[in-house]
């Protein structure tokens, strides 16, 4: 079993949705947790990085943290076309930057 | 402020030969990180490295190394190339070693191995 579990979709919805992305995991350890967007052909950039459990919220983008579950989740409010990309959550334990990451959820957004 | 940059953006390499590749952070971090991203398991940890000492290693075979530099710089070096191997190698550079630490990414090296 892998230590983070994302679907990997793909995902597809009309622009002004709200988008629900998630992962699991299995290592109580994990203590930060983030999510990054990666365009084609680049690399991923952060979106949200939240500590514990916990919601946060940054514009259209909101991440919640649930540790007793080993569940998290991002939502895009309103998406756009530009929205469109691959989502990726990343994790650790308090090890310096060794980040565990699901394998992205494809999303497009139709305009 | 310049962004994470890596070198060369694409090589092609045949089995069985070696490949390095480079990784510039970002100015002032101290600390990088390198990543395979290949579709199947997407992206996964290879190792990193903070005052030119490497903290800690994935799980990968002794065929991937690395090394820093005194200026930062990465190199990662991979021997007797397998078919496997091609994937997308990221870089990802942070301020220090103490959480939370945000990771920049860089775009990428993309190995193909023939």
């Amino acid at each position: 079993q892998k230590e983070v579990e994302q679907d990997p979709g793909p995902l597809s919805v009309p622009e002004g949705a709200i988008v629900s992305l998630n992962c699991t995991y299995s290592n109580s350890a994990f203590q930060y947790f983030m999510w990054y967007r990666q365009y084609s052909r680049k690399g991923p950039e952060l979106l949200m990085y939240t500590y514990s459990s916990g919601n946060k919220e940054d514009g259209r983008f909101t991440a919640q943290v649930d540790k007793s579950s080993k569940y998290i989740s991002l939502f895009i409010r309103d998406s756009q076309p530009s929205d469109s990309a691959t989502y990726l959550c990343a994790m650790s334990a308090n090890t310096g930057n060794q980040f565990y990451f699901g394998t992205g959820t494809s999303l497009t957004v139709i305009p | 402020k310049a962004g994470v940059t890596q070198t060369p953006r694409y090589l092609i390499k045949t089995r069985g030969q070696q490949v390095t590749l480079s990784c510039s952070p970002i100015s002032g971090h101290r600390s990088v990180s390198w990543y395979q991203q290949t579709p199947g398991q997407g992206l996964q940890f290879l190792f990193e490295y903070f005052s030119e000492t490497q903290r800690n290693k994935g799980n990968f075979p002794g065929r991937f190394s690395g090394r820093q530099f005194s200026n930062s710089r990465s190199e990662m070096n991979v021997s007797t190339l397998e078919l496997g191997d091609s994937a997308l190698y990221l870089c990802a550079s942070s301020l220090g070693v103490t959480p939370p630490n945000e990771q920049f990414f860089g775009p990428g090296t993309r190995l193909t191995v023939l």
